[in-house]
């Protein structure tokens, strides 16, 4: 597709249940990040891929908390034993390098996540 | 490490009038900053970006912002406010050093009153 594609765009689960997100980037671009929006905050960093390799996961919470991209597109983020507090919009975003759109995100419309 | 602040979390204007969104930035390096939006029910999209060339950057939908060093800020403005810029606006901060995650501060909601 033209942009960045997540799924589910919802997801509601019950406490200490696994959790699966999926993030499509735009094609060609290497660079793979993922962010995590609370009601009311601003996008906060979790992990950021440059093609198949975590280039910088600082932002993960805790170990609960993983992400892949085996092949250096698809990237699926993976919470286990979720809590109420993991509750939030998860969003992908991707760039590229070259040209014109240099350190420009393009952002997927994210996956809501809540945990009961 | 980098961060921004944005002041007001709420801004309200009346259909036509000046917006001004405020921006500061902390960066150790120089910084590169961009502004997102975030139209309800839709992903951000970058509004404009500034990268170390012109002070005074212009974007989509009218608006611009001026990077002013000697104050550290970014502000966003834009002449005339329509009733589709009621939106969330994100302020972020970045560095010159290829594809860095971006550290965005809280946002402002903007409102347009009719």
């Amino acid at each position: 597709g033209a942009g960045v594609s997540q799924t589910p765009s919802n997801k509601v689960t019950e406490k200490g249940k696994y959790v699966e997100l999926r993030c499509d980037p735009i094609s060609g671009h290497t660079a793979l990040y993922w962010y995590r929006q609370s009601l009311g905050q601003g996008p906060e960093f979790l992990i950021y891929f440059q093609g198949t390799g975590a280039a910088d996961d600082s932002g993960l919470p805790n170990d609960r908390f993983f992400a892949v991209r085996p092949e250096g597109s698809v990237s699926t983020l993976k919470i286990q034993r979720t809590e109420r507090g993991d509750s939030a919009v998860y969003l992908c975003a991707s760039s590229s390098s070259a040209g014109g759109t240099w350190g420009e995100l393009f952002f997927g419309e994210g996956s809501r996540l809540t945990v009961l | 490490a980098q961060s921004v602040t944005q002041l007001g979390s709420h801004v309200s204007v009346s259909e036509g009038a000046l917006v001004l969104l405020r921006c500061n930035y902390s960066s150790s390096v120089p910084p590169y900053l961009f502004w997102y939006v975030q139209y309800p029910n839709q992903g951000l999209q970058l509004l404009l970006k500034y990268t170390s060339a012109a002070t005074l950057v212009k974007g989509i939908n009218g608006f611009e912002a001026e990077f002013k060093k000697s104050e550290t800020s970014f502000h966003l403005t834009k002449p005339s406010a329509h009733m589709r810029d009621a939106a969330e606006y994100f302020c972020a901060v970045s560095v010159n050093s290829g594809n860095t995650p971006l550290v965005f501060g809280k946002g402002t909601r903007l409102s347009v009153i009719a």
